[in-house]
């Protein structure tokens, strides 16, 4: 069972555009909600990420809106840029008796045309 | 943050071999996690490695498979043992600072033949 949900799979944006990628989760256990962005030959490298006690948080052309009734969040990038196609992935973590446990959405792979 | 590296960056095995890839972290981190990643999809979660204790293994992935040694809070190494074709994937290392950030290194791209 899927524990993050993502959509959409693929997402092509002009230049300048905003880019929004979705994320649903059901376990209210989460507490900690990161994205990754990942190039092709690279590992994901943590992009931002929120805290389920704000609605939004932003870092440059980054932005995450979080919905906690919902249970819902969202990337959206700003003034998308040509160097920003890469895959992104959300996730969610669940603190647990031996540590951290982090689940992942299915990934979003951008490609921003010129 | 922290910064990852593994070794080797890619290979190509025979089927039948095992390989074991290392993973080091510039500073010392308590937990650290392997995962393979299938060309274009999503990260799979293999097992759990905290140092001074038994790799906690997620269901589908056995420790005669996959072990995994955690040796010092700095280094970890998975072995993927008698390969077949279906192991072909990226595996990733991962470290756990502070009290949320995740980070991952940059993958070892393995081809089992």
């Amino acid at each position: 069972q899927q524990q993050v949900k993502q959509s959409p799979q693929s997402l092509i944006v002009q230049k300048g555009g905003i880019s929004i990628i979705n994320c649903a989760y059901e376990n209210t256990a989460f507490d900690y909600f990161p994205w990754y962005q990942q190039f092709p030959g690279k590992g994901p490298a943590l992009l931002i990420a929120i805290r389920p006690d704000v609605s939004e948080k932003k870092e440059g052309r980054f932005t995450i809106s979080f919905n906690k009734s919902a249970k819902q969040f969202s990337l959206h990038i700003m003034d998308s840029q040509p160097g920003d196609s890469a895959t992104y992935f959300c996730a969610a973590r669940q603190r647990s008796n031996t540590g951290n446990q982090f689940y992942f959405g299915t990934g979003t792979s951008l490609t921003v045309i010129p | 943050s922290a910064v990852i590296s593994q070794k080797p960056s890619r290979d190509i095995c025979q089927r039948g071999t095992s390989l074991t890839i290392q993973c080091q972290v510039d500073s010392q981190v308590t937990m650290m996690f392997w995962y393979r990643q299938q060309p274009g999809q999503s990260l799979t979660l293999i097992a759990t490695a905290n140092q001074g204790s038994e790799a906690t293994y997620e269901s589908g992935f056995v420790i005669d498979k996959f072990p995994i040694s955690r040796p010092n809070l700095t280094f970890s190494t998975l072995t993927v043992s008698n390969m077949s074709p279906e192991d072909s994937s990226i595996y990733l290392c991962s470290v756990a600072t502070g009290f949320y950030e995740q980070y991952f290194g940059p993958g070892t791209r393995l081809t089992v033949t």
